[in-house]
């Protein structure tokens, strides 16, 4: 199983929106709407911030939400804030029975 | 409070095998898989496999097919991940998460570095 595609980097400036992407096959992120997105700081665990393609957990700010069109899944961060900045993480289920995760895109806040 | 708590840091030789321990609280243990997923140093996250914690079934991630074993104690609420025939690229942190398609908890534990040196 390969992992999901994501870009290495993705830059914006505070109030900005951005989006970043998440590339799979017919075989994880277009078989079902299992996909979550998480959010790491350097030394920390990951956080959910999207899961099931489009549901926000309690907790996570209203600016994030998740969309999906065929085999590739986005997160949008609307009203980029400092806090933002970090590493940001996709997976998705497989048909498989297995998970699989994105390699993973630095966000930047300008 | 729903949270995962693991064992503390390992260090070990290549050759050898590390068991990982993440005891879960706040939910109905048995109802949930438990995945580990491990982060090498500066890398991405690796999904390595779940058990369920209440028949012990398990799906391993090819990758690790014959070197990791998941195990699981009903009553004490623990999961174990033991990975056996260490190299130092097994060097990372590994952490034991509950998430799911559908309605799970999603919950991460606090990650166990694991350093394989000789």
């Amino acid at each position: 199983q390969s992992a999901l595609t994501q870009p290495a980097s993705v830059s914006g400036s505070p109030g900005q929106s951005i989006t970043l992407s998440c590339t799979g096959t017919s075989s994880d992120v277009g078989a079902y709407d299992y996909v979550s997105w998480y959010q790491q700081h350097p030394g920390k665990a990951p956080k959910f911030m999207i899961y099931d393609v489009t549901n926000r957990p309690s907790g996570v700010s209203n600016r994030f939400s998740g969309s999906k069109s065929g085999n590739t899944a986005s997160l949008t961060i609307s009203g980029l804030q400092a806090e933002d900045e970090g590493n940001y993480y996709c997976s998705s289920y497989t048909t498989s029975s297995t998970w699989v995760f994105g390699g993973g895109t630095k966000l930047t806040v300008l | 409070q729903v949270q995962l708590v693991q064992s503390g840091a390992e260090v070990k030789k290549p050759g050898a095998s590390v068991k990982v321990s993440c005891k879960a609280s706040g939910y109905t243990f048995t109802s949930y898989y438990m995945h580990w997923v491990r982060q090498a140093p500066g890398q991405g996250l690796e999904w390595m496999g779940r058990i369920n914690p209440n028949s012990g079934s398990t799906t391993y991630t090819q990758r690790f097919q014959g070197r990791v074993t998941m195990t699981r104690d009903t009553s004490t609420r623990t999961v174990y991940m033991e990975l056996s025939s260490l190299r130092t690229e097994d060097t990372a942190v590994y952490y034991c998460a509950s998430f799911c398609g559908g309605d799970c908890p999603r919950i991460w534990g606090q990650g166990t570095m694991v350093t394989v040196s000789s």
